[in-house]
């Protein structure tokens, strides 16, 4: 069965330029994350959706970051203008979601950004 | 808001050894669960055991068990046989169970070492 596909795996561009980010979850999986992991900040979750509808995006680090969710099987992480402190790595997660899911989550490769 | 602590920024064991990982958390919640990832160098996020607050029982998972004590908010992963395989980064993170805070909340992360 296929994971949690995220991609570019890696990504450098220079600051000022456009960002997006991709993801497909598990099929079948209705609970998607998106979370950003530095060395100064750890792991932390940046935005949730549940059945394609933003539920929790109080980590979003600011207004130049965006997400969506159009379908059940896509959704896209934006940086728009990007700085250099956005470096990290970006990870998808997906689940079978619900608020009382026992379903752990499963997490895609990453994709590292590197803001010049 | 919960936070998730693990007081070991490295550890070092022998193959073959059996090693304990600490984590403490800190919550108001009488239900949620607890997990512990495994993040080798390839980046990937590997699941590597879960623990549900309300079972009283400890989660095994073959040579991955975990110490879990509720009233005390302790959450430790014993790797019993350490293999060199085990090398990762590991951490521990905590899910609140409902309200739709479905979102884990990461410790820093322990390294740990195995030594030929």
């Amino acid at each position: 069965d296929a994971g949690v596909i995220q991609s570019p795996r890696h990504e450098v561009t220079e600051m000022g330029q456009e960002v997006t980010l991709r993801c497909k979850p598990i099929s079948g999986h209705n609970s998607l994350f998106w979370y950003r992991q530095t060395m100064m900040r750890g792991l932390e979750l940046l935005i949730y959706f549940n059945n394609n509808v933003p539920i929790d995006d109080s980590g979003m680090p600011e207004d130049r970051f965006s997400a969506k969710m159009p379908n059940a099987s896509f959704s896209t992480l934006k940086i728009q203008p990007s700085e250099p402190r956005d470096s990290a790595v970006y990870f998808c997660a997906s689940s079978i979601g619900g608020q009382y899911s026992n379903q752990p989550q499963h997490f895609g490769d990453g994709t590292r950004l590197s803001i010049l | 808001a919960q936070t998730v602590t693990q007081s070991q920024p490295e550890m070092s064991v022998q193959e073959a050894e059996t090693v304990t990982l600490s984590c403490t958390y800190d919550t108001s919640e009488s239900d949620y669960y607890l997990f512990w990832y495994k993040q080798p160098p390839s980046r990937q996020m590997i699941l590597v055991i879960r623990q549900e607050a309300y079972k009283q029982q400890n989660a095994t998972e073959n040579r991955f068990s975990v110490n879990f004590q509720k009233a005390a908010k302790s959450f430790s992963l014993k790797i019993s046989d350490s293999q060199l395989g085990d090398a990762a980064m590991y951490f521990c993170a905590y899910r609140s169970r409902g309200g739709g805070a479905d979102g884990l909340t990461f410790g820093k992360g322990t390294h740990l070492i195995i030594q030929p």
